[in-house]
């Protein structure tokens, strides 16, 4: 059975850092590309970064660029989010996400076929 | 303003069929497959539909999704209280080189 893990959320004043995490099991992680997808209360969903299964390509929504790095440690089956210089804005409930399919060499597709549970994270002085 | 767009609600009655738009542009759903979640409630997303109309295994085939152009479309069939949720359209986008996601659809069971 697949499951994920998201920890790592709390409250963090503007300008801090905070480092998200996923652990994964039930599959051979390695082998599918990642993603972590947030929600902001009362909104919809907004895709924030995904990285291929290899870690070698790595893509980020333009409001995170710069500010957002994604990492995963295979060896550990595990996603990460290492978030600093962080915004009001990005206050939201912070999605990890199995992607079906491994990047391509120039996309990342959208099919999120299993997701954690979510980690809240709110910034906010 | 979501890059996809879909209305922000739909509504029906137990037994109805109902159809959930979105639409694109030639650098999103235009060239690439469109992916349907929903969401109850102070839950995860689920996947519903991926690559235009393919069930991932549990789906009901209440469940159908189609593809024209630059718009897609996510129609169910006989309607249940339990369909009652949020339901997202997404799509990669070849212009942003990343994905993007419709603002939703609230779905109210009547």
């Amino acid at each position: 059975e697949v499951q994920l893990g998201e920890s790592g959320g709390g409250l963090v004043q503007p300008g801090g850092s905070l480092r998200l995490s996923c652990t994964a099991s039930g599959f051979t992680f390695s082998e599918f590309a990642m993603s972590w997808v947030r929600q902001a209360p009362g909104t919809g969903l907004e895709w924030v970064s995904s990285i291929s299964g290899s870690g070698g390509r790595t893509y980020y929504t333009d409001s995170v660029k710069g500010r957002f790095t994604i990492s995963r440690d295979n060896s550990k089956n595990t996603l990460y989010v290492q978030m600093n210089s962080l915004r009001v804005e990005d206050t939201a409930v912070y999605y990890c996400a199995r992607i079906g399919f491994d990047c391509g060499s120039s996309d990342c597709p959208a099919w999120f076929d299993f997701w954690g549970q979510g980690t809240l994270v709110i910034v906010s002085s | 303003q979501s890059v996809l767009t879909q209305p922000p609600s739909a509504s029906g009655t137990p037994g109805q069929r109902v159809t959930i738009s979105c639409s694109g542009s030639g650098s999103n759903i235009g060239p690439n497959y469109v992916y349907w979640y929903h969401q109850l409630p102070g839950t995860a997303p689920k996947l519903l539909i991926y690559r235009h109309n393919q069930r991932p295994s549990g789906v009901p085939d209440r469940f159908s999704g189609s593809k024209s152009g630059t718009s897609a479309s996510l129609a169910i069939s006989g309607l249940r209280s339990e369909d009652e949720a949020d339901y997202f359209c997404a799509a990669w986008d070849d212009s942003l080189s990343g994905v993007v996601f419709g603002g939703g659809t609230k779905l109210t069971v009547l």
